[in-house]
Protein backbone atom coordinates (compact mmCIF):
# COMPACT_ATOMS: atom_id res chain seq x y z
CA UNK A 1 0.00 0.00 0.00
CA UNK A 2 0.90 3.99 0.37
CA UNK A 3 2.21 4.07 -3.52
CA UNK A 4 3.06 7.07 -5.40
CA UNK A 5 3.57 7.07 -9.04
CA UNK A 6 5.26 10.38 -11.17
CA UNK A 7 4.49 10.90 -14.94
CA UNK A 8 6.72 11.29 -17.31
CA UNK A 9 9.78 9.77 -15.38
CA UNK A 10 12.11 11.51 -17.93
CA UNK A 11 11.60 14.33 -19.91
CA UNK A 12 13.16 16.74 -22.33
CA UNK A 13 12.08 20.34 -23.42
CA UNK A 14 13.17 23.10 -25.33
CA UNK A 15 14.17 26.30 -23.22
CA UNK A 16 11.55 28.56 -22.77
CA UNK A 17 8.82 26.35 -22.77
CA UNK A 18 6.45 25.04 -20.00
CA UNK A 19 6.40 20.99 -18.59
CA UNK A 20 4.56 19.46 -16.53
CA UNK A 21 4.87 17.06 -13.89
CA UNK A 22 1.89 14.55 -12.27
CA UNK A 23 2.26 13.21 -8.84
CA UNK A 24 -0.28 10.70 -8.09
CA UNK A 25 -1.37 8.82 -4.68
CA UNK A 26 -2.76 5.38 -6.41
CA UNK A 27 -3.89 3.62 -3.16
CA UNK A 28 -4.42 6.42 -1.17
CA UNK A 29 -6.01 9.29 -0.23
CA UNK A 30 -3.15 12.60 0.51
CA UNK A 31 -3.77 14.54 3.09
CA UNK A 32 -0.33 16.57 1.92
CA UNK A 33 1.99 16.21 -1.04
CA UNK A 34 5.80 17.88 -1.48
CA UNK A 35 7.78 18.41 -3.64
CA UNK A 36 11.28 18.01 -4.02
CA UNK A 37 14.09 19.18 -6.38
CA UNK A 38 17.59 17.33 -6.22
CA UNK A 39 21.31 17.59 -7.70
CA UNK A 40 23.42 14.71 -8.59
CA UNK A 41 24.48 12.92 -5.09
CA UNK A 42 23.07 16.29 -3.05
CA UNK A 43 20.34 15.84 -0.65
CA UNK A 44 16.49 16.49 -1.37
CA UNK A 45 15.84 20.13 -1.55
CA UNK A 46 12.05 20.81 -0.07
CA UNK A 47 10.65 23.12 -2.87
CA UNK A 48 6.47 23.26 -1.71
CA UNK A 49 4.29 21.98 0.31
CA UNK A 50 0.78 21.45 -1.12
CA UNK A 51 -2.86 20.69 0.41
CA UNK A 52 -5.79 19.56 -1.89
CA UNK A 53 -7.95 23.07 -2.53
CA UNK A 54 -5.40 25.19 -1.32
CA UNK A 55 -2.20 27.09 -2.64
CA UNK A 56 0.44 25.58 -2.03
CA UNK A 57 3.30 26.80 0.35
CA UNK A 58 6.81 27.50 -1.26
CA UNK A 59 10.01 27.82 0.67
CA UNK A 60 12.27 30.20 0.90
CA UNK A 61 13.95 31.13 -2.47
CA UNK A 62 11.52 28.59 -4.84
CA UNK A 63 9.96 31.27 -7.24
CA UNK A 64 6.46 30.39 -7.09
CA UNK A 65 5.65 32.41 -10.65
CA UNK A 66 8.26 29.61 -11.65
CA UNK A 67 7.21 26.22 -10.32
CA UNK A 68 3.38 26.01 -10.38
CA UNK A 69 2.19 23.74 -8.26
CA UNK A 70 -1.85 22.44 -8.43
CA UNK A 71 -3.65 20.46 -5.97
CA UNK A 72 -7.06 19.60 -7.57
CA UNK A 73 -7.88 16.53 -5.72
CA UNK A 74 -6.93 14.10 -3.08
CA UNK A 75 -4.68 11.45 -5.33
CA UNK A 76 -3.25 14.13 -7.58
CA UNK A 77 -0.66 17.16 -7.56
CA UNK A 78 0.87 18.96 -10.43
CA UNK A 79 4.29 20.66 -10.87
CA UNK A 80 4.65 23.09 -14.18
CA UNK A 81 7.84 24.56 -14.57
CA UNK A 82 7.39 27.55 -16.63
CA UNK A 83 9.47 29.01 -19.15
CA UNK A 84 11.86 26.49 -18.69
CA UNK A 85 15.53 26.92 -18.70
CA UNK A 86 18.49 24.54 -19.12
CA UNK A 87 19.89 25.54 -15.09
CA UNK A 88 15.99 24.07 -14.26
CA UNK A 89 17.60 20.90 -15.92
CA UNK A 90 17.40 18.20 -12.37
CA UNK A 91 15.68 15.37 -10.83
CA UNK A 92 11.83 16.21 -9.31
CA UNK A 93 10.44 14.36 -6.72
CA UNK A 94 7.25 13.88 -4.93
CA UNK A 95 5.63 12.40 -1.91
CA UNK A 96 2.41 11.97 -0.17
CA UNK A 97 1.48 11.81 3.62
CA UNK A 98 -1.43 10.14 4.74
CA UNK A 99 -3.65 11.81 7.93
CA UNK A 100 -2.63 10.57 11.04
CA UNK A 101 0.51 9.18 9.72
CA UNK A 102 3.27 10.59 10.35
CA UNK A 103 5.68 9.24 7.42
CA UNK A 104 6.05 10.44 3.93
CA UNK A 105 6.12 8.42 0.70
CA UNK A 106 7.56 9.18 -2.17
CA UNK A 107 7.41 8.79 -6.15
CA UNK A 108 9.92 7.33 -8.11
CA UNK A 109 11.01 10.94 -9.30
CA UNK A 110 11.26 12.96 -12.65
CA UNK A 111 14.52 13.80 -14.96
CA UNK A 112 14.02 17.10 -16.44
CA UNK A 113 16.35 18.14 -19.09
CA UNK A 114 16.27 21.74 -20.84
CA UNK A 115 17.89 21.88 -24.18
CA UNK B 1 15.02 25.22 13.18
CA UNK B 2 15.65 21.82 13.08
CA UNK B 3 19.23 20.50 11.35
CA UNK B 4 19.98 17.26 10.76
CA UNK B 5 24.01 16.31 10.21
CA UNK B 6 25.54 13.26 8.56
CA UNK B 7 29.87 13.99 8.65
CA UNK B 8 30.53 10.94 6.24
CA UNK B 9 30.09 11.96 3.04
CA UNK B 10 31.02 8.70 1.31
CA UNK B 11 31.89 5.26 3.05
CA UNK B 12 32.84 1.51 1.76
CA UNK B 13 32.11 -1.86 3.17
CA UNK B 14 33.09 -5.63 2.74
CA UNK B 15 30.31 -7.98 1.23
CA UNK B 16 28.90 -9.83 4.67
CA UNK B 17 30.56 -6.73 7.25
CA UNK B 18 28.92 -4.90 9.38
CA UNK B 19 29.19 -0.55 8.74
CA UNK B 20 27.56 2.19 10.65
CA UNK B 21 26.57 5.57 9.52
CA UNK B 22 26.25 8.67 11.94
CA UNK B 23 23.35 11.23 12.14
CA UNK B 24 22.82 13.93 14.34
CA UNK B 25 20.69 16.34 14.72
CA UNK B 26 19.59 19.79 16.77
CA UNK B 27 16.43 20.64 17.79
CA UNK B 28 14.27 21.77 21.36
CA UNK B 29 11.74 19.86 20.53
CA UNK B 30 11.00 16.50 22.73
CA UNK B 31 7.96 14.74 20.83
CA UNK B 32 9.17 13.94 16.58
CA UNK B 33 10.31 11.35 14.29
CA UNK B 34 13.67 10.35 12.81
CA UNK B 35 14.32 8.10 9.36
CA UNK B 36 16.71 6.57 7.61
CA UNK B 37 15.90 6.41 3.42
CA UNK B 38 18.00 4.70 1.20
CA UNK B 39 18.47 6.24 -2.39
CA UNK B 40 20.12 3.93 -4.18
CA UNK B 41 21.43 4.40 -7.76
CA UNK B 42 17.51 4.33 -9.45
CA UNK B 43 16.44 6.94 -6.86
CA UNK B 44 13.74 5.69 -5.54
CA UNK B 45 13.48 6.91 -1.78
CA UNK B 46 12.88 4.06 0.16
CA UNK B 47 12.36 4.12 4.08
CA UNK B 48 14.78 1.34 5.90
CA UNK B 49 13.72 2.70 9.46
CA UNK B 50 12.08 5.29 11.56
CA UNK B 51 12.34 6.00 15.12
CA UNK B 52 9.80 7.52 17.33
CA UNK B 53 10.93 9.67 19.93
CA UNK B 54 9.08 9.38 23.10
CA UNK B 55 10.51 5.29 22.55
CA UNK B 56 13.36 4.44 24.06
CA UNK B 57 14.04 0.84 22.34
CA UNK B 58 15.82 1.19 19.20
CA UNK B 59 14.35 0.61 15.89
CA UNK B 60 15.17 -2.63 14.13
CA UNK B 61 14.24 -3.91 10.82
CA UNK B 62 15.97 -7.47 9.82
CA UNK B 63 19.48 -6.56 9.09
CA UNK B 64 19.42 -2.67 10.03
CA UNK B 65 18.93 -1.26 13.33
CA UNK B 66 19.46 2.12 14.91
CA UNK B 67 21.37 3.31 17.87
CA UNK B 68 19.29 6.46 19.44
CA UNK B 69 20.68 8.33 22.04
CA UNK B 70 18.13 11.25 22.59
CA UNK B 71 20.03 13.06 24.99
CA UNK B 72 23.16 13.47 22.72
CA UNK B 73 20.54 14.02 20.01
CA UNK B 74 22.76 11.25 18.03
CA UNK B 75 21.03 8.28 15.57
CA UNK B 76 23.07 6.29 13.96
CA UNK B 77 22.40 3.07 11.56
CA UNK B 78 24.03 -0.28 11.57
CA UNK B 79 23.66 -2.47 8.76
CA UNK B 80 25.11 -6.30 9.41
CA UNK B 81 25.87 -8.25 6.84
CA UNK B 82 26.32 -5.71 4.12
CA UNK B 83 24.66 -6.84 1.09
CA UNK B 84 25.92 -5.53 -2.79
CA UNK B 85 22.43 -4.44 -3.18
CA UNK B 86 22.64 -1.90 0.15
CA UNK B 87 24.69 -0.18 -2.05
CA UNK B 88 23.43 3.34 -2.21
CA UNK B 89 22.98 6.81 -0.96
CA UNK B 90 21.45 7.48 2.73
CA UNK B 91 19.86 10.00 4.08
CA UNK B 92 18.61 10.63 7.71
CA UNK B 93 15.50 12.65 8.30
CA UNK B 94 13.96 14.49 10.78
CA UNK B 95 10.15 15.40 11.06
CA UNK B 96 7.87 17.11 13.83
CA UNK B 97 4.22 16.55 12.93
CA UNK B 98 2.85 19.80 13.94
CA UNK B 99 5.27 21.53 11.69
CA UNK B 100 3.29 19.80 8.82
CA UNK B 101 4.70 16.37 8.33
CA UNK B 102 7.80 18.16 6.85
CA UNK B 103 11.17 16.53 6.49
CA UNK B 104 14.48 17.71 6.95
CA UNK B 105 16.94 15.76 5.27
CA UNK B 106 20.69 15.52 5.96
CA UNK B 107 23.32 16.02 3.36
CA UNK B 108 23.72 12.02 2.95
CA UNK B 109 25.91 9.38 3.29
CA UNK B 110 27.43 7.46 -0.13
CA UNK B 111 27.65 3.92 0.54
CA UNK B 112 29.51 1.54 -1.32
CA UNK B 113 29.47 -2.47 -0.79
CA UNK B 114 32.44 -4.40 -1.96
CA UNK B 115 32.37 -7.84 -3.08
Amino acid sequence: GAVVSQHPSRVICKSGTSVKIECRSLDFQATTMFWYRQFPKQSLMLMATSNEGSKATYEQGVEKDKFLINHASLTLSTLTVTSAHPEDSSFYICSATIGGVNEQYFGPGTRLTVT
Amino acid sequence: AQTVTQSQPEMSVQEAETVTLSCTYDTSESNYYLFWYKQPPSRQMILVIRQEAYKQQNATENRFSVNFQKAAKSFSLKISDSQLGDTAMYFCAFMKPEYGNKLVFGAGTILRVKS
